[in-house]
């Protein structure tokens, strides 16, 4: 069983680049999120999806944009990349509660 | 806006002793509360949640929270560590009234189990 897969796992860019990270889920969730987590600072939530063709802003959405354009696979995007954005990305999925987590991927802005 | 506080950053324990994760949120309406464990390098892991009904929880890993209301609290415990639990624990809530589908998480608190 795969759940929830997180592509690239790894990742260095230089300022100012684009990159899209995608996530892919084979639960037949609904909802899926992408979270940002910093040392000290917890798991912070970029936006999320409570279903194919929609999604909203969570508490950190700047200069990340989103599509689900299918149900399965929620894409995370940088259009301009920024030293700030150096983070371990998460990517989840959820029947309605309980979320479910990828694995991660590390993203270095240079 | 909700928030969740863990109160310790780190907790360092001795192999086969007990241990409380204390883990404190501000909604003041119905909530859901979770705890989660993040081995190095490794995503995210559900241990146990709370939903409704008990207030006693039980979990994987022989790990358990009690919901308590009028604390706005929801602490987890293990009676007696082993090394493979030292790990990085989160507590998260969702409020149902501000829409369940999004969690809040704290800060974590790395538990290290020392022999």
């Amino acid at each position: 069983n795969a759940g929830v897969t997180q592509t690239p796992k790894f990742r260095v860019l230089k300022t100012g680049q684009s990159m899209t990270l995608l996530c892919a889920q084979d639960m037949n969730h609904e909802y899926m999120y992408w979270y940002r987590q910093d040392p000290g600072m917890g798991l912070r939530l970029i936006h999320y999806s409570v279903g194919e063709g929609t999604t909203a802003k969570g508490e950190v959405p700047d200069g990340y944009n989103v599509s689900r354009l299918k149900k399965q696979n929620f894409l995370l995007g940088l259009e301009s990349a920024a030293p700030s954005q150096t983070s371990v990305y998460f990517c989840a999925s959820s029947p309605r509660t309980s979320l479910f987590f990828g694995e991660g991927s590390r993203l270095t802005v240079l | 806006a909700q928030s969740v506080t863990q109160l310790d950053s780190q907790v360092p324990v001795f192999e086969e002793a007990p241990v409380e994760l204390r883990c404190n949120y501000s909604s003041s309406v119905s909530v859901y509360l979770f705890w989660y464990v993040q081995y190095p390098n490794q995503g995210l892991q559900l241990l146990l949640k709370y939903l409704s009904g008990s207030t006693l929880v039980k979990g994987i890993n022989g790990f358990e929270a009690e919901f308590n209301k009028s604390q706005t609290s929801f602490h987890l415990r293990k009676p007696s560590v082993h090394i493979s639990d030292t790990a990085e624990y989160f507590c998260a809530v969702s409020d149902l009234e501000g829409g369940s589908e999004k969690l809040v998480f704290g800060k974590g608190t790395k538990l290290t189990v020392n022999p």
